[in-house]
């Protein structure tokens, strides 16, 4: 079976420090990948997706990042924190083969900006 | 536009009472449906799909949606709520330009009061 790993599970930095956020998917090869940010607990923006080792769609022009380095790691990043990048992170994977939409989503991690 | 909507920011439903939590859809041609509940502070848990055949599809956890095309709809339903089932709801619709992607609803806070 397939399962999503994230972390850290909580983080809090300050302003202006950089960020590294890392999800990793196990039991499955070429996944789709996708991070997702979500704010006060309700609506969820789509950040970044990814459906191959180094191919990355940026959704929203932002202070962040995204990387796939190897095939089921997928980083999110930032050189410098805004109070505004706090929320909560998901990441989720899909599989590549017809039939099978759905996303599958990690634990998440929570972001503080102090 | 395609989008997906979601008219009930909270539904308030007592345990053991049936509950429905709505979902509308505006998508060109056939669409492909999803719902997701997510608890407090974890992520998204898929819930069910609708791609093609009968209308009434089933989940996990005893939830329950039926597809209705001529209403554009696909509410969630369980005949009978639990306490636990107090969560989050997502709908989301399969993105017809881009399918590696999904078009989610702004969410419905479900409360069972026991």
């Amino acid at each position: 079976s397939q399962t999503i790993h994230q972390w850290p599970a909580t983080l809090v930095q300050p302003v202006g420090s950089p960020l590294s956020l890392e999800c990793t998917v196990e039991g499955t090869s070429n996944p789709n990948l996708y991070w997702y940010r979500q704010a006060a607990g309700r609506g969820l923006q789509l950040l970044f997706y990814s459906v191959g080792i180094g191919q990355i769609s940026s959704e929203v022009p932002q202070n962040l990042s995204a990387s796939r380095p190897q095939d089921r790691q997928f980083i999110l990043s930032s050189k410098k924190l805004l109070l505004s990048d706090s929320g909560f992170y998901l990441c989720a994977w899909s599989f590549t083969v017809s039939g099978h939409y759905e996303q599958y989503f990690g634990p998440g991690t929570r972001l503080t900006v102090t | 536009a395609q989008s997906v909507a979601q008219p009930e920011d909270q539904v308030n439903v007592a345990e053991g009472n049936p509950l429905t939590v709505k979902c509308t859809y505006s998508v060109s041609g056939n669409p492909y449906l999803f719902w997701y509940v997510q608890y407090p502070n974890r992520g998204l848990q898929f819930l069910l799909k609708y791609i093609t055949g009968d209308n009434l599809v089933k989940g996990s956890y005893g939830f329950e949606a039926e597809f209705n095309k001529s209403q554009t709809s696909f509410h969630l339903k369980k005949p009978s709520a639990l306490v636990s089932d107090s969560a989050l709801y997502f709908c989301a619709v399969r993105d017809r330009k881009n399918t590696d992607k999904l078009i989610f609803g702004t969410g419905t806070r479900l409360q069972v009061f026991p």
